[in-house]
């Protein structure tokens, strides 16, 4: 299970830290960390993910503000952004990337509303 | 990066219907190809993965195919509880992407 956690308000040129808590599996295992994100009414947006050992990927159109980190203690990982603006309010999905078959699917947590607004 | 487009974007559909979703890979993918179901104010879930495979507990009504850029989900005898929005999901490489989505509603 994955449980988000953060504000549900950010401030426009503020900073979000999220925060995603895995439990019945380790953050230690061979899944990829990730975050996805869902503007109200719209699309899935990949954000990046993040493997046990701090390798990460970024989406190219995000990757000057994200940060994501891994911590192997808590087995939990977190995503900052940067310089936020009422773009980037959205449903915030962590979610687990799983290798199955050769692909990888995603298993995700319930989501988390943020809304940027002054 | 790799775009992935879905059609169509909204369909009307009665209970009982054959609809088919398309997904288009902006180059091959392999059958790195996922789908996903998702309800309003609730996440996304696996349905089907690796372009045919059913995740367990999936209803056999539901079907996947294709290879390389085009694949396409299939629901034979559509049910209440199948309208929703589905995604297609590219894990072949990053940035992963996903399809659009198309919004089944009734007709």
């Amino acid at each position: 299970q994955l449980q988000e956690s953060g504000p549900g308000l950010v401030k426009p040129s503020g900073t979000l830290s999220l925060t995603c808590a895995v439990s019945g599996d380790s953050i230690s295992s061979s899944n990829w960390w990730s975050w996805v994100r869902q503007p109200p009414g719209k699309g899935l947006e990949w954000i990046g993910e993040i493997y046990h050992s701090g390798n990460a990927n970024y989406n190219p159109s995000l990757k000057s503000r994200i940060t994501m980190s891994v911590d192997n203690s808590k087995n939990q990982f977190s995503l900052n952004v940067r310089s936020m603006t009422v773009a980037d309010t959205a449903v915030y999905y962590c979610a687990s990337g799983v290798p199955a078959a050769g692909t990888v699917v995603y298993f995700w947590g319930q989501g988390i509303l943020v809304t940027v607004s002054s | 990066d790799i775009q992935m487009t879905q059609s169509p974007s909204s369909l009307s559909a009665s209970v009982g219907d054959r609809v088919t979703i398309t997904c288009r890979a902006s180059q091959s993918i392999s059958s790195y190809l996922n789908w996903y179901q998702q309800k309003p104010g609730t996440a996304p879930k696996l349905l089907i993965y690796a372009v045919s495979t059913l995740r367990t507990g999936v209803p056999s009504r539901f079907s996947g195919s294709g290879s390389g850029t085009d694949f396409s989900l299939t629901i034979s005898g559509l049910q209440p509880e199948d309208f929703a929005t589905y995604y297609c999901h590219q894990s072949y490489t990053t940035p992963v992407a996903f399809g659009g989505g198309t919004k089944i509603e009734f007709k």
